[in-house]
């Protein structure tokens, strides 16, 4: 299957530091890409949705000002969590859809923890 | 908003049981995958869906899109130690659009 890369895979930082998170596909293109928050125990929870060349779409509650998305190429997308706290800890997981066969496919995930 | 109910939200079966899991939707969905994530990982695509009652096979994993188009089962025969983590169903009604996903079934296999 396709390969969708995430990296760093484990951060920590300082409070009021902010955080870069890379999004490629490797084998692939994609115009789009999608960004998810996930807390222990629990499901998956969109945060946005990353449009190559155009703003990312922002799910509600979720602060455009504090998660920061740019997809400047078709293989990249970057999600940068500003002015961190600890309350941002979390898991985060970027997925990007392959075209023509309808199949999302997911990096491995970032684990942040806000000290 | 779209919603998917999954069930049992964890079960504990002994290694060589068969274990069957489900989602349902309030809506229609055209796409329904099925995902396996282990901790720390991202999930991991089991199989995917794109037909009202089409049933897909990958090695001891079965599922079934349903002919409502409002639900999916999985089933895995003869669970393995490996078989241990948390299944997610997943789907959507456009293709690109991102997808709805249910709260998982956390699967633990007794050896």
């Amino acid at each position: 299957g396709a390969v969708v890369s995430q990296h760093p895979s484990w951060v920590i930082c300082k409070s009021g530091t902010s955080v870069k998170i890379e999004c490629r596909s490797l084998d692939f293109q994609a115009t789009t890409m999608f960004w998810y928050r996930q807390f222990p125990k629990q499901s998956l929870m969109l945060m946005a949705t990353s449009n190559e060349g155009s703003k990312a779409t922002y799910e509600q509650g979720v602060e455009k000002d504090k998660f920061l998305i740019n997809h400047a190429s078709l293989t990249l997308s970057t999600l940068t969590v500003t002015s961190a706290h600890p309350e941002d800890s979390s898991f985060y997981i970027c997925s990007a859809p392959l075209a023509g066969v309808d199949i999302q496919y997911f990096g491995a995930g970032t684990r942040l923890s806000v000290l | 908003g779209q919603q998917l109910n999954q069930s049992p939200q964890s079960m504990f079966i002994q290694e060589g049981e068969d274990v069957s899991m489900n989602c349902t939707s309030s809506s229609i969905f055209n796409t329904w995958l099925w995902y396996k994530q282990d901790p720390g990982e991202g999930p991991v695509l089991l199989i995917a869906l794109y037909k009202a009652g089409e049933l897909t096979s990958n090695g001891r994993l079965t599922a079934q899109f349903g002919i409502t188009r409002k639900d999916s089962f999985l089933n895995i025969s003869a669970s393995i130690p490996s078989d241990v983590g948390i299944y997610f169903c997943a789907g959507r009604t456009l293709w690109n659009t991102p997808l709805v996903f249910g709260k998982g079934t956390r699967l633990s296999v007794i050896a």
